[in-house]
């Protein structure tokens, strides 16, 4: 039972255009959502975070929109950078039960010179 | 680098037998969570760790256990191993337990079940 869902398995971008990653979920209990990014022979990193309180965070380049209606939630870099290339994961939790985070299959970015 | 290491990087072993994978919290960290990623497939949780204390279980299998000791490093056992579990293994440390809290994910250790 995938409560995180990345549905896109890879992207390929234009250096300097716009790179939107999507996410769905199925548990409206969820009020907290990540974006976490990964190289190859590396650990996930922490990209950006949103509150279901919020509709929307930036982080410089990265802004995440939150849509709690359709349970979505999109990752938008702009302008996208080879250096951006990576696997992008999704996660979710809940503030009450388990506490755990819950992630996404991840979508692979490739930004292209 | 993440402050949080694992050991060993990688791991070959046949089925039925027993591995001890390693994690080293970032300095202060109280919590080390574990999870598990096989091919095509997200992060699992496995479980979580607070200062020594079992925080939350996710979906680990009985034939794994982890403990976390005094020092707060932590260590997950799999044993009766399967070709099935041939994984990344990753760990995760994070000051508090709340999901909140941002996680710093190890290099992860690589385990292949012959």
């Amino acid at each position: 039972d995938q409560q995180v869902k990345q549905n896109s398995p890879s992207l390929s971008v234009q250096e300097g255009r716009i790179s939107i990653l999507n996410c769905d979920y199925t548990n409206s209990m969820f009020d907290y959502f990540l974006w976490y990014k990964k190289y190859p022979a590396e650990g996930p990193t922490f990209l950006i975070s949103i509150s279901s309180i919020k509709d929307k965070n930036e982080d410089g380049r990265f802004t995440v929109f939150l849509n709690k209606s359709a349970k979505h939630l999109s990752l938008h870099i702009v302008p996208s950078q080879p250096g951006d290339s990576a696997v992008y994961f999704c996660a979710a939790s809940a503030s009450g039960g388990y506490q755990k985070v819950t992630f996404g299959i991840g979508t692979k970015l490739q930004v292209i010179p | 680098d993440s402050g949080v290491t694992q050991t060993p990087k990688h791991l070959i072993t046949a089925t039925g037998q027993r591995v001890t994978l390693r994690c080293s919290p970032r300095s202060g960290d109280l919590s080390v969570y574990w999870y598990q990623q096989s091919l095509d497939q997200g992060l699992q949780f496995l479980i979580q760790y607070y200062n020594g204390e079992e925080r939350a279980k996710g979906n680990i299998l009985e034939r794994f256990s982890a403990q976390q000791f005094p020092d707060l490093h932590s260590e997950l056992n799999l044993s009766s191993l399967e070709l099935g579990d041939s994984a990344l293994y990753f760990c995760a440390s994070s000051v508090g337990y709340s999901p909140y809290n941002e996680q710093f994910f190890g290099p992860g250790t690589r385990l292949t079940v012959l």
